[in-house]
């Protein structure tokens, strides 16, 4: 089975930093990778994704990810981080079956 | 309105009842999910479905009975609920094709098992 890695359960940060949350996954074949946001007592709602092409693909929010295949990895990234980003960030992988698989999560906190 | 809805949003029930968590959606995907969140362990897959009448286990798919007779409906069911069962489920669909599509999710359900 597959299985998705955040190594950071819990970030925090002051407003105006740079943010990299990490992401790594086990799977040797095609996969779809995700970065998806919670919200405080929201649902999950998609952030970014990516299928092939350009490695490093741009989101909504100023969030961008690089795919880096030969790591494995999906990290996400925003240069300068708001207040309003304070949320949980999941990152999450499917492959042929269409099954998602996804991390146990990241909080961040922005501190204002 | 289009989308996905979960029902009901809040749940409190005793431990041994069996309890019916329903999710509707209104895009025709083909696929449907049911994941639990717990603090620390994400979300974790409970079934999947990629149509009506085929289903599969995920990774954590005991004490939890799932049917799909259409494809806009994808009840989960705790046979006789646990204490450990205490969770948020959150329903998801997606359509599976070239590219590939990212999975919706409900507002999800706050389940509470006493």
């Amino acid at each position: 089975a597959q299985s998705v890695s955040q190594h950071n359960h819990h970030v925090i940060l002051s407003e105006a930093a740079s943010l990299e949350l990490g992401c790594n996954y086990s799977y040797g074949g095609t996969v779809n990778l995700f970065w998806y946001v919670q919200y405080p007592g929201q649902h999950l709602q998609l952030l970014l994704k990516y299928f092939s092409g350009d490695p490093l693909v741009k989101g909504i929010k100023g969030f961008e990810a690089e795919f880096i295949k030969s790591k494995f990895s999906f990290n996400l990234r925003k240069p300068s981080v708001q207040w309003s980003d304070t949320a949980e960030y999941f990152c999450a992988v499917n492959s042929n079956f269409n099954k998602f698989y996804f991390g146990s999560g990241t909080k961040l906190n922005v501190k204002p | 309105d289009a989308g996905i809805t979960q029902s009901p949003r809040y749940k409190i029930t005793e431990t041994g009842r069996q309890v019916t968590l329903m999710c509707h959606q209104t895009w025709s995907h083909s696929y449907m999910f049911w994941y639990r969140q717990d603090l620390g362990h994400g979300l974790r897959l409970i079934y999947y479905s990629a149509a009506a009448d085929i289903t599969d286990k995920g990774e954590v798919p005991d004490g939890y009975v799932v049917s799909r007779s259409k494809t806009e409906n994808f009840p989960l069911t705790l046979e006789s609920a646990t204490r450990s069962q205490t969770s948020v489920y959150f329903c998801a669909s997606s359509e599976f094709g070239q590219g590939g599509t990212e999975a919706f999710f409900g507002q999800g359900t706050r389940l509470t098992v006493v």
